[in-house]
């Protein structure tokens, strides 16, 4: 059973591009959560996703980020007009049922760094 | 509002010496934790989780932790550790918030330097 994947590993872009950053979740796994982690600091919650749904995106920045997990296809977190600040490692994570006891599996997660 | 502290950004031990890993949190509500470890350059993989029962959980490279609810702490021990131990630790909570998502809180993380 192949983990979680996420691409590109590894993502560089000019400030005031757009960065798209892939998830797909383990086989059997419908809810997807969103990760970042700032140099130095654990990990924050962005965005909780379900086919189709965004459940709770108290965590994502009011501007510039969007997250989507299509019926068909991964999860995609988007960055319009990236800042230096953005630079950051994003981890995703699925899990089978989204229920308070459920282990959360991570992927390798994708590094951003914006010039 | 929930919180984790991992007081030790570093810890550096000596292969084979014993360690702990300090994790106290603060939460309002009943909580479920874990502990993550990070290797370079790669995803976080739990290492062992407390949900109910008994409150020493063990994990199966030789790591325990204790639950302790009066002192709200998860402390992570190894009474000997290797090279290959070498990695972050992250100390996590979730519980019923009030909200729809078991979202996970993170401690900074304690980053455990074994040594020859």
């Amino acid at each position: 059973n192949a983990g979680v994947m996420q691409n590109p590993r590894h993502l560089v872009r000019r400030r005031g591009q757009e960065a798209r950053l892939r998830c797909s979740p383990m086989k059997g796994h419908s809810h997807v959560y969103w990760y970042r982690q700032l140099p130095e600091e654990g990990l924050k919650f962005m965005v909780y996703l379900q086919k189709e749904n965004i459940i709770d995106e108290s965590g994502m920045p009011k501007e510039r980020f969007s997250a989507e997990f299509p019926k068909e296809g991964p999860s995609i977190l988007r960055i319009q007009q990236v800042v230096r600040g953005d630079s950051a490692a994003y981890f995703c994570a699925s899990s089978p049922n989204g229920v308070w006891a459920d282990t959360q599996y991570f992927g390798p997660g994708t590094r951003l760094t914006v010039l | 509002a929930q919180s984790v502290t991992q007081l030790d950004s570093q810890v550096p031990v000596f292969e084979e010496a014993p360690v702990e890993l300090r994790c106290n949190y603060s939460s309002s509500v009943s909580v479920y934790l874990f502990w993550y470890v990070q290797y370079p350059n790669q995803g976080l993989q739990l290492l062992l989780k407390y949900l109910s029962g008994s409150t020493l959980v063990e994990s199966i490279n030789g790591f325990e932790a204790e639950f302790n609810k009066s002192q709200t702490s998860f402390h992570l021990r190894k009474p000997s550790v290797h090279i290959s131990d070498t990695a972050e630790y992250f100390c996590a909570v979730t519980g019923n918030y009030g909200g729809a998502t078991n979202k996970l809180i993170f401690g900074t993380g304690t980053l455990l330097a074994v040594q020859p």
